[in-house]
């Protein structure tokens, strides 16, 4: 079956670095999204996209944040500058169709980032 | 803004019996309210999916209700196994932004 696979697992980076945090969405689907889950804290919406730009983003997803496809199977979210607080796991997720639609996003396997 | 409420406490269930999990909301309906598995140190897996026209859907043991006016989703796993403890987590997707909205989720043990 299908799936989702994000790289790396886990992530370790010093404050103030750039980290890109990589993921392979399902291939025959067009909306991507970044999530990130602080540990035992709820999930949060990040950005979505489409047809290569921004679709939605949230208050979180800051200039500090951006999303990239920089070829046809990888999605890449970059942080610029990291902070402590943007320690947390990080998911990719990706559906055939998204927005408007009772579509089902499925869901990688996640991104741990450490900053140190 | 929408704000959305799972059991923060952990649910002991008895193996066969069924588990119930509550997900509240406040504020206006989503365009459709979704269920999720998550394991530790994994990615949510799609559950089940639900209008909010549906009053249920089911899916083999699994079982969710969908009432606007109290503003609630119930999930039921019948023939609780040990397999299927997990946290689950509520999600509303909002028409308004084209987000989905999560819920902390409820930890689920199902004891042998």
């Amino acid at each position: 079956e299908p799936e989702v696979t994000q790289t790396p697992s886990h992530q370790v980076t010093q404050m103030g670095q750039e980290v890109i945090l990589r993921c392979v969405p399902i291939s025959n689907h067009l909306y991507f999204y970044w999530y990130r889950q602080i540990l035992g804290q709820k999930v949060e919406f990040l950005v979505s996209f489409y047809n290569n730009e921004i679709s939605e983003k949230s208050e979180i997803f800051d200039d500090q944040f951006s999303v990239e496809r920089p070829d046809g199977s990888n999605f890449t979210l970059k942080i610029r500058s990291t902070k402590l607080e943007d320690s947390a796991m990080y998911f990719c997720a990706s559906s055939e169709w998204g927005r408007g639609g009772t579509d089902t996003q499925y869901f990688g396997p996640g991104t741990r980032l450490t900053v140190l | 803004s929408q704000k959305i409420e799972q059991n923060s406490e952990a649910l002991n269930i008895q193996e066969g019996k069924t588990a119930t999990l509550t997900c509240n909301y406040t504020n206006y309906s989503p365009a459709y309210l979704q269920w999720y598995r998550q394991d530790p140190g994994r990615g949510p897996v799609f559950l089940l999916l639900i209008r909010e026209n549906e009053k249920e859907k089911r899916k083999e043991r699994l079982k969710v209700t969908f009432d606007t006016t109290l503003k609630q989703s119930l999930f039921h796993i019948t023939a609780s196994q040990p397999a299927d403890s997990a946290t689950y987590l509520c999600a509303l997707f909002m028409d308004s932004n084209y987000q989905l909205i999560w819920g902390a989720g409820t930890k689920l043990i199902i004891k042998p």
